[in-house]
């Protein structure tokens, strides 16, 4: 079945710092979305990408899809301690909303 | 806080024993699904509701036995687990469309043990 790669796995930053996932299949995307995992949480919805070369920007985060809609990223800017959570790509996969997860990445932010 | 709530929120049982996990959510979606969350695992998809109708279900152990006795709830039937079985279970809602690809809100998740 579908899969997709993130990476990194996990991340250690400075406060400040800027900070960048990707996410990459082998087959092309229909679309992806972006949820963050705070510890001890669960995941919530970030963002929604459907066209190839997409940007979208959240305040500090920005999202972008790829021109063959096979990656995709999250980066960003000025990393912050409210920042510190698992970040999952997750495309969807044939009908039904059923969605892919990545592995997620884990971003760990020190002040 | 996200719309869908889960019962209960901690669950420690043994193999033997038979249990049910809760889901109820308060957005009037017509999809809802249950997700299992390990530490040696991505987030699985278990099973995916549609309209009350059982539309997938990820090749899972028999000993899981969902239901959705109507568009706002969830149940998830727990009996003779094994301790691998121990995790975090989250159930999830989004409103299904024929084109539309929309998020999935998710509930707090129920931590399980299985001793």
């Amino acid at each position: 079945g579908q899969q997709v790669m993130q990476i990194p796995q996990y991340q250690h930053v400075q406060e400040g710092e800027d900070f960048t996932t990707y996410c990459n299949s082998s087959t092309t995307l229909s679309n992806i979305q972006w949820y963050k995992q705070r510890p001890g949480g669960h995941p919530v919805f970030l963002i929604q990408l459907v066209k190839s070369g997409e940007v979208k920007k959240q305040k500090r985060l920005t999202f972008q899809f790829g021109e063959a809609k096979k990656n995709s990223s999250l980066h960003i800017t000025a990393t912050q301690t409210t920042d510190v959570g698992t970040y999952f790509c997750a495309p969807f996969s044939g009908g039904y909303n059923k969605l892919i997860f990545g592995a997620g990445t884990r971003l760990a932010v020190h002040p | 806080e996200t719309g869908v709530t889960q019962t209960p929120r901690h669950l420690v049982m043994g193999m033997t024993n038979k249990k049910s996990l809760k889901c109820e959510q308060h957005l009037g979606h017509n999809a809802m699904y249950w997700y299992k969350q390990s530490a040696k695992k991505p987030l699985e998809l278990m099973f995916v509701y549609s309209l009350e109708e059982r539309v997938e279900n990820n090749s899972v152990p028999s000993r899981f036995s969902p239901e959705c006795p109507n568009s706002s709830h969830l149940f998830l039937h727990l009996h003779t687990l094994q301790p691998e079985d121990s995790a975090l279970y989250l159930c999830a809602s989004s409103q299904e469309g024929d084109y539309a690809y929309n998020e999935q809100f998710f509930g707090p998740g129920t931590r399980l043990t299985v001793l």
